[in-house]
């Protein structure tokens, strides 16, 4: 069993919908969470980073962390076909044998239909 | 602007010859990572570094290896390519010894066949 699972998708929704990710995980000891946006043939490129447990918004984007369920959600308000792109949750537990690395969920790709 | 770079960017290759893929950041970031994409695996961690002359395995380590010799490069060589080393490959850096270690920020990426 994977440390984080995430559904693949295709996740489509249409122009101004808000779009609903979310990742699961098994290790307690993750403490940092972070979404990673790819589009096409590019590098993923960090969107949001929340330290712990608790709510994060920056823009049209709310990251919510769960660690009681162990549950992360990534949610875009006022959906874009820009926005299309695959989404990918990541986190760390933070430990000294973990210091900077980053276990990732497989991705979900979103396609934001006009 | 700082930026991080790989090369090449497409890289069509035969089983059993040695790989080296590029990686350069202008950042001056302690930290450097390899992964590899696959459908339906996300980024798998190859080798990471956290300095000049420090190299350390990832999960998928096996048939790779990776030198540090300065601050900004941590190439990455396949010693014997295989047909299972197909794959999407990013490098990715990000500061060291804080909370903003966990803040990579990727290449690119190389797409490598093995024929």
């Amino acid at each position: 069993q994977k440390e984080v699972e995430q559904d693949p998708g295709p996740l489509s929704v249409p122009e101004g919908a808000i779009v609903s990710l979310n990742c699961t995980y098994s290790n307690s000891a993750f403490q940092y969470f972070m979404w990673y946006r790819q589009y096409s043939r590019k590098g993923p490129e960090l969107l949001m980073y929340t330290y712990s447990s608790g709510n994060k918004e920056d823009g049209r984007f709310t990251a919510q962390v769960d660690k009681s369920s162990k549950y992360i959600s990534l949610f875009i308000r006022d959906s874009q076909p820009s926005d299309s792109a695959t989404y990918l949750c990541a986190m760390s537990a933070g430990t000294t044998d973990s210091w900077g690395k980053l276990q990732f969920g497989a991705g979900t790709q979103v396609v934001v239909t006009p | 602007d700082a930026e991080i770079t790989q090369s090449p960017r497409h890289k069509i290759t035969e089983t059993g010859r040695q790989v080296t893929l590029a990686c350069h950041q202008t950042w001056n970031h302690n930290n450097m990572f390899w992964y590899r994409q696959d459908l339906g695996h996300g980024l798998r961690l190859i080798h990471y570094s956290y300095g000049v002359h420090d190299t350390n395995k990832g999960e998928v380590s096996d048939g790779y290896s990776v030198s540090r010799s300065n601050t900004e490069d941590l190439p990455l060589t396949l010693e014997s390519a295989a047909s299972s080393q197909t794959s999407v490959y990013f490098c990715a850096s990000s500061e060291g010894g804080t909370t903003s270690s966990y803040e990579q920020y990727f290449g690119p990426g190389t797409r490598l066949t093995v024929t």
